[in-house]
């Protein structure tokens, strides 16, 4: 079963406007939750985490969302760049225990010039 | 620090031949894991090891999979008997046991293809 979605394989922004991409998941057990980018040939980075004592965290041009009643997460980017051009992938993880990552499917975002 | 580093970055082998992937976290990081990425999906986690004790396994770890850090050093991954299903992209990350907020460092990952 897919406990961590992310519906949309696919995004395509306008340099300089706002991209969002979003995430939805089963588990309430999960209580960390992390956005990785990911170039080609390349491994995936980390980007911003959010706790899930918190509903929004902010790193720069990144804020992540978090709505617990909903189990959804939505990352935004603004403004949108070209090198954020990229695989986005959501992940959630359990604090206790071996902290392993569960991810989505990952969305591919293309910001045109 | 030049961050996680695996071993081969590419790997092609004949379906029934075995493989072994390693991987060298950074170095002060007592966690490992390793995961394996299939195309159009995100990683899967594989196992984890805290220093050299291996914790954790999948149950996509089948038999003919074995991993090992020994001297919780360097990890390796060893595949027997490959299959065609086997083909994929492995990934190893590295993180320490106190701050888990600023997620794992991954390694470029070791893409094998079994013909």
């Amino acid at each position: 079963d897919q406990q961590v979605k992310q519906n949309s394989p696919s995004l395509s922004v306008q340099e300089g406007r706002i991209s969002i991409l979003n995430c939805d998941y089963t588990n309430s057990m999960f209580d960390y939750f992390l956005w990785y980018k990911k170039y080609p040939a390349e491994g995936p980075t980390f980007l911003i985490s959010i706790s899930s004592i918190k509903d929004k965290n902010e790193d720069g041009r990144f804020t992540v969302f978090l709505n617990k009643s909903a189990k959804h997460l939505s990352l935004h980017i603004v403004p949108s760049q070209p090198g954020d051009s990229a695989v986005y992938f959501c992940a959630a993880s359990a604090i206790q225990g071996a902290q392993k990552l569960v991810f989505g499917q990952g969305t591919r975002l293309t910001i045109n010039p | 620090d030049t961050g996680v580093s695996q071993d081969p970055r590419h790997k092609i082998t004949k379906r029934g031949q075995n493989v072994t992937f390693r991987c060298d976290p950074i170095s002060e990081h007592n966690r490992l894991y390793w995961y394996r990425q299939t195309l159009g999906q995100g990683p899967e986690f594989l196992t984890y090891f805290q220093n050299e004790a291996q914790l954790e396994k999948s149950r996509l770890l089948s038999d003919r999979f074995s991993a090992e850090r020994p001297k919780g050093s360097f990890s390796t991954l060893e595949i027997q008997r490959t299959e065609q299903g086997d083909s994929a992209m492995y990934l190893c990350a590295s993180g320490p046991t106190e701050v888990f907020g600023y997620g794992y460092t991954f390694g470029s990952g070791t893409r094998l293809t079994v013909v």
